[in-house]
């Protein structure tokens, strides 16, 4: 799988949009990019992924450049609760088996 | 229950001692994994189940480390002979992955903290 570099921590404001950055340069074509975040003393949360084109649900944005050599993962308004480490994973995906690799992530504190 | 449930919370072992570490799955998920998280470090992973068959077993560190999912649903992770190195916290995930759902998302358990003193 390829590697990812993100960085290492970012502060936000309270009812903000958060935008992390994620570079994945050396993707392959049949990798998908998956953001997962983990909040103190539990485990990594899934939040979401894709391909190539752009990405929404309940949680997040997921902004994938044409290139596919960098995403943004967009909290619309980042509320104290979305303090946590957010992991940008690159993995194929295939029948059964991918296991994560996880990288340092980024470590996001949301401010009042 | 309706997540991916992992036993006991918090566990001190003396070095030397075994220690077994049990993860329920969520029902009807084919997939299971092993992850060991050190102190302010990312996941890594140990190894790797679909069902009863473990398929991967690349992560373990040493031959200390061993695993099971004999009915193809819950899952042990033993550690023998406990070193101050094996001290981190082990996260366990489930996937229901089959060729036709490959989202490929795992769900992870709260982990288990282990202290070697």
């Amino acid at each position: 799988d390829a590697k990812t570099t993100q960085p290492p921590s970012m502060d936000c404001a309270e009812g903000r949009a958060a935008n992390l950055p994620c570079n994945h340069s050396t993707i392959s074509g049949n990798e998908y990019v998956y953001w997962y975040r983990q909040i103190h003393s539990q485990g990594p949360q899934y939040i979401i992924h894709g391909l190539k084109n752009n990405e929404t649900n309940e949680m997040a944005s997921l902004i994938i450049t044409e290139d596919r050599k960098s995403s943004t993962l967009i909290l619309p308004h980042a509320t104290l609760r979305d303090t946590a480490v957010y992991y940008c994973i690159v993995r194929a995906i295939k029948a059964a088996g991918n296991k994560l690799t996880f990288g340092g992530g980024t470590r996001v504190l949301v401010k009042p | 229950g309706a997540g991916v449930s992992q036993s006991p919370r918090y566990k001190v072992a003396k070095r030397g001692q075994d220690v077994a570490l049990r993860c329920d799955p969520i029902s009807g998920h084919v997939s299971l994994f092993w992850y060991q998280q050190a102190l302010g470090q990312g996941p890594e992973f140990l190894t790797y189940f679909q069902n009863e068959a473990q398929l991967d077993k690349s992560g373990l560190p040493s031959d200390r480390f061993f695993a099971e999912r004999p009915e193809g649903s819950v899952s042990t992770l033993k550690i023998q002979r406990t070193q101050q190195e094996d001290s981190a916290v082990y996260l366990c995930a489930s996937s229901f992955e089959t060729s036709s759902d490959l989202k490929n998302i795992q769900y992870f358990g709260a982990g288990t903290r282990l202290s070697v003193l």
